[in-house]
């Protein structure tokens, strides 16, 4: 069965950058699908990241555009999320996703990250 | 402020059946058939529970149903159970991005 598991700091100072990483087990990401990041400040919606294809190709929400890059470690089978010049308003739960048009079928536990000095 | 709008709150007693609506535009919800729902208990991820517009992935129950007219689309919760009470949001596919609504919480009387 496939699961999704993110990783990274807690806790990331404002104009740093914010690193995650989500490990893909049960199946190959390089295989199909898409595979994305999704955000939840605190008591909030849902906000989305973006997304990669399994030969990818990435597709970024315009208003983090400037600031974010999502990459496929193959060797390892999993994602990752980098999120740069971070302030308190980048405070949220990150999940990443399998996607398939549009829609994420699967997701992970998700993880907190602070923007706190 | 979301891309799509939900109502904030919908409430029904048990055995009832509750309709949330999720107004886009036509250039979201109105232009493709990719509208997706998520239910969401505190604390925990959101879990897929309809994907283009009305399928249900396996081991949703089928009193989770799907629907969409022009641009806005609908799940409706029938038969409802006291687990059912949960955050429920929307999403859509939008030109080369995906849009949510700002969710809608579900008290079950």
């Amino acid at each position: 069965q496939m699961q999704l598991q993110e990783s990274g700091p807690g806790l990331v100072k404002p104009s740093e950058t914010l690193s995650l990483t989500c490990a893909v087990s049960g199946y190959s990401i390089t295989s199909d699908y898409y595979w994305g990041w999704i955000r939840q400040p605190p008591g909030k919606g849902l906000e989305w990241i973006g997304s990669i294809s399994h030969s990818g190709r990435t597709y970024y929400n315009p208003s983090l555009k400037s600031r974010v890059t999502i990459s496929i470690d193959t060797y390892n089978n999993q994602l990752s999320l980098r999120l740069n010049s971070v302030t308190a308003a980048d405070t949220a739960v990150y999940y990443c996703a399998r996607d398939v048009r549009s829609a994420q079928h699967y997701w992970g536990q998700g993880t907190l990250v602070t923007v706190s000095s | 402020q979301s891309d799509l709008t939900q109502p904030p709150s919908a409430a029904g007693s048990p055995g009832q059946s509750v309709t949330i609506p999720c107004t886009g535009t036509s250039s979201d919800v109105g232009g493709y058939n990719y509208v997706s729902w998520y239910q969401q208990h505190p604390g925990k991820a959101p879990k897929l529970m309809i994907y283009e517009v009305s399928k249900r992935p396996s081991g949703v129950p089928d009193r989770f149903s799907g629907s969409k007219s022009g641009n806005t689309a609908s799940l409706t919760v029938s038969g409802l159970q006291a687990e059912d009470e949960a955050d429920y949001y929307c999403g859509s596919q939008a030109d080369s991005k995906v849009v949510f609504g700002g969710g809608t919480k579900v008290t079950v009387l």
